[in-house]
């Protein structure tokens, strides 16, 4: 696609309910990166893929998050039993591979825990 | 990644004064960039420096890397009202997570 894209663009959820929010990166972009955004606060590491591999998942905050990429393309974040402290953006980034390429960002899905 | 320390958190200027924000770090830094976050919109990649010394302007934006590669500058010359945002600095690539410095919220009053 033209860009990253992710869905939904918003989610509300009752607490305790799972949710799965979605980044569909550019195309042959093998580097994909998942992050956390609260309101007026910087962007929290989650997890990163290369390709369907995830050598870094130190920023998943429990074990109630998990990650998976398939076929190196889509990637679905996955939040279970989720709590009111989850709210916040989350943004997921590609990029092809090497250190000195730039990341593009989608616009996020926002998700309200009530 | 590299772990980086961003400064100031938020900085408050009226319009028409320069703003700098400052990324340092205690490694050599292979590459920086720069990006940019609008209120309510995404990070939109700036710039890229990656040799020892380097500066580089875009209009009224002058970004520099350290001669030892462990600091970097973006400096705003007569700030705009569509210069409000948070600017962010990365570093890091390879094999690790790309690790984002806090970031400066630039606000401005007219």
């Amino acid at each position: 696609g033209a860009g990253v894209s992710q869905s939904p663009s918003n989610k509300v959820t009752e607490k305790g309910k799972d949710v799965e929010l979605r980044c569909d990166p550019i195309s042959g972009h093998t580097a994909l990166y998942w992050y956390r955004q609260s309101l007026g606060q910087g962007l929290e590491f989650l997890i990163y893929f290369q390709g369907n591999s995830a050598p870094d998942k130190s920023g998943l905050p429990s074990d109630r998050f998990s990650a998976e990429r398939t076929g190196g393309s889509v990637s679905t974040l996955t939040i279970q039993r989720t709590q009111q402290e989850d709210s916040a953006v989350y943004l997921c980034a590609s990029r092809q591979q090497g250190s000195a390429t730039e990341a593009f960002f989608g616009q996020g899905t926002r998700l309200t825990v009530v | 990644g590299q772990q980086v320390m961003q400064i100031p958190q938020y900085q408050h200027v009226q319009e028409g004064e320069d703003f700098t924000t400052y990324c340092n770090s205690s490694t050599t830094l292979s590459n920086i960039q720069w990006y940019k976050q609008r209120p309510g919109g995404h990070p939109v990649f700036l710039i890229q420096l990656v040799k020892s010394g380097e500066v580089k302007k875009q209009k009224r934006l002058t970004f520099q890397f350290g001669e030892a590669k462990k600091n970097s500058s973006l400096h705003i010359t007569a700030t705009q009202t569509t210069d409000v945002g948070t600017y962010f600095c990365l570093s890091g690539g390879g094999a690790d997570g790309l690790t984002f410095g806090k970031g400066t919220h630039l606000i401005i009053q007219p």
